[in-house]
């Protein structure tokens, strides 16, 4: 099974703040690069899909980035809000939508 | 938008009894999916649908079974349950893609947490 992992595990920043969040793979051996927001008591919400190396996306102040060679995809954060708090998934479509996660990043945007 | 309907946000059930989770998505997609979500580790797939009566094993299907009669609904069986199976679940929806290297994100409902005593 493919290990995707994702760093920090945990994060705590003030409003305002700008963060970013690593997702790293072994291999570009997938077709493409997901990103999730889980908020607590919510269902886990698409942020994006990312399928070339180089792939950058933008959705108001988060964007990711994707480098299929070297193995990672980041997700940045702009001025960092409370209502951003939550816990980020990454995950890797192994081929016919079968999507294996990371363990997630959980940030808190403290007021 | 699309809805994915789990049928319930909480579960008790006692060990050796067959529990039923069940999903329903509007959207009309082919693809449907269980996963399972425990502390520490990331959500991992236990079966997942490509199509009507069509089921594949995903990475731990070890004690559970799926049902999928109709398009829009898709049951995770518990034969015979397990404390060991006591955790959150996660059912998801995509719709069809072609060649199997879809662009689609999945679209999950809010979760069944599931407590087997």
């Amino acid at each position: 099974i493919l290990n995707v992992e994702q760093s920090p595990q945990s994060l705590h920043v003030q409003e305002g703040d700008s963060t970013n969040f690593t997702c790293s793979f072994p291999s570009s051996n997938f077709y493409a690069l997901h990103w999730y927001r889980w908020e607590t008591a919510k269902s886990p919400e698409a942020l994006f899909v990312m399928t070339l190396n180089g792939d950058e996306k933008k959705k108001g102040r988060i964007s990711a980035t994707l480098n299929t060679k070297e193995g990672y995809s980041y997700l940045y954060i702009k001025g960092s809000q409370p209502e951003d708090s939550a816990t980020y998934l990454c995950a890797l479509n192994t081929g016919f939508q079968k999507l294996v996660f990371g363990t997630g990043t959980r940030l808190l945007v403290s007021p | 938008d699309v809805k994915v309907t789990q049928s319930s946000r909480y579960l008790v059930k006692r060990t050796g009894e067959k529990v039923f989770l069940e999903c329903v998505q509007d959207m009309d997609h082919e693809n449907m999916f269980w996963y399972r979500q425990d502390p520490g580790l990331g959500l991992r797939l236990i079966y997942f649908s490509y199509d009507v009566k069509m089921k594949e094993k995903g990475d731990i299907p070890e004690g559970y079974s799926v049902s999928r009669e109709k398009k829009e609904r898709f049951s995770l069986i518990l034969e015979s349950a397990s404390t060991n199976q006591t955790s959150m679940y996660l059912c998801a929806s995509s719709p069809l893609s072609t060649g199997g290297n879809s662009n689609q994100p999945q679209h999950f409902g809010d979760g069944t947490r599931l407590s087997i005593l």
